[in-house]
């Protein structure tokens, strides 16, 4: 059974500070997802991982993927408030479809 | 704007009846997902739907639950006799291979 697990499970952040989610999953995957979810609101898609060592970024959010360590990390650089929200990582499995595993998600809040 | 379009927004229901939740996509689309995420938890996968037919489906997804296409363009999540545990937000998503899925912006259904 695949499981995803993030951390931290919830983080408040300075304005202009940096800081990493951790998203770690135990079975092998090449397909790792980032969504970001604001209150009451649906999920939105912000990156797609496909290969390891794969980096994608977009404004100030920084996501990578290290397959060999089932890993991928969230970077954010110098937060702004409009950043807070809640952050799923989802992984699907290799040759099994396209069905998500969700992480837990990490509710993250950034204060002026 | 939201690529599939969910109804209703919200439902309410006594318990042991039945709901049908309706997901519309903007476009044509062959490959659906149902997941639901209860208040303050992770998303979790209930159902995929290729061409008519279920392609995957969790545990959650048991006998109290089906999905069909009937009309070849609303996508429907039945629940009968539902539970208390059954509230939750549940979202409809489309995609297919690597691409990230789209969801919609998710029905809250409200068991009494």
């Amino acid at each position: 059974e695949l499981k995803v697990e993030q951390n931290p499970l919830f983080l408040s952040m300075q304005e202009g500070k940096n800081y990493t989610i951790y998203c770690n999953y135990s079975t092998t995957s090449d397909r790792l997802y980032w969504y970001r979810q604001d209150p009451g609101k649906s999920l939105e898609s912000l990156f797609v991982l496909l290969s390891n060592g794969a980096v994608k970024q977009e404004g100030r959010l920084m996501a990578s993927l290290d397959t060999k360590a089932r890993l991928s990390t969230l970077h954010i650089t110098a937060a702004v408030h409009d950043l807070s929200a809640t952050y799923f990582c989802a992984v699907a499995l290799n040759n099994a479809g396209n069905m998500l595993t969700f992480g837990g998600g990490t509710r993250l809040m950034v204060k002026p | 704007e939201p690529e599939v379009t969910q109804t209703p927004s919200h439902q309410v229901t006594q318990m042991g009846q039945e709901v049908i939740l309706r997901c519309v996509p903007i476009s044509n689309h062959l490959y659906f997902y149902w997941y639901r995420q209860i208040l303050g938890q992770k998303v979790e996968f209930l159902v995929s739907f290729y061409n008519n037919e279920i392609s995957e489906k969790s545990e959650i997804f048991d006998d109290q639950f089906s999905v069909e296409r009937p009309d070849g363009s609303n996508f429907t999540l039945k629940i009968r006799s539902t539970k208390l545990e059954d509230s939750a937000m549940y979202f409809c998503a489309r995609g297919v291979g690597n691409q990230p899925q789209h969801f919609g912006d998710g029905t809250r259904l409200s068991i009494l």
